[in-house]
């Protein structure tokens, strides 16, 4: 357990759908980041929050949205899914909070499966 | 943005047999970690190592910043080291490569 919870594992929906995915960083830990892994794109940065605030955006389409809550969780937002955004979505977490462990990199969680049917 | 950068992109070994990946950054970076994804998705780090060598096992890892790269040796492979490994630095954000396709044959 790598401390980083995303939920749920595992989701199947039909285009033009909405979807949350959840994360809950490890404990301490303010930052919370968002990546996409497609078969045949290998792992995209999505957007980046710290303490709630966005912090930085990558690849990013425009009916995908993020936020961080006051309690540090995050959620990402997926809306008029087409069959292309079907892939791993990962979560990961870093720490500079106070009472976070050392900085040792990121650390991930262990994915949400989407496939959009 | 930085460029990541892996070698080889597919490998195939024996059990047993060592094996050494390569990761070029095209920047300086203030992180530099390795990852197996195994074969259920499941993204596992390996390694933080901004600079020098560490060792965990059979695996060990060493960077040389100012050269601008690193190198993930794999020694006494076993089936269950295959998957995919993956080396990501941040400049900007954080970035991985393309990933290096290892199967271990029994």
């Amino acid at each position: 357990d790598s401390g980083v919870t995303q939920t749920p594992k595992h989701l199947i929906t039909a285009t033009g759908q909405r979807v949350t995915l959840r994360c809950s960083p490890r404990s301490g830990d303010l930052s919370v980041y968002w990546y996409q892994q497609s078969l045949d794109q290998g792992l995209q940065f999505l957007i980046h929050y710290y303490n709630g605030e966005e912090r930085a955006k990558g690849n990013i389409l425009e009916r995908f949205s993020a936020q961080q809550f006051p309690d540090l969780h995050s959620e990402l937002n997926l809306s008029s899914l087409e069959l292309g955004d079907s892939a791993l979505y990962f979560c990961a977490s870093s720490g500079y909070g106070q009472g976070a462990p050392p900085f040792y990199g990121y650390t991930f969680g262990s994915g949400t499966r989407l496939t959009v049917v | 943005g930085i460029q990541v950068e892996q070698s080889p992109p597919d490998l195939i070994l024996q059990e047993g047999a060592n094996s050494t990946l390569r990761c070029n950054f095209s920047d300086s970076v203030n992180n530099l970690q390795w990852f197996h994804q195994n074969p259920w998705g499941q993204l596992i780090n390996l390694f933080y190592i901004p600079s020098g060598t560490k060792q965990n096992g059979r695996l060990s890892a060493t960077t040389v910043a100012t050269e601008r790269y690193s190198l993930l040796y794999i020694s006494s492979s076993q089936t269950t080291d295959s998957g995919v490994y993956f080396c990501g630095a941040r400049g900007q954000n954080f970035v991985f490569g393309p990933g290096t396709r290892l199967s271990v044959l029994p």
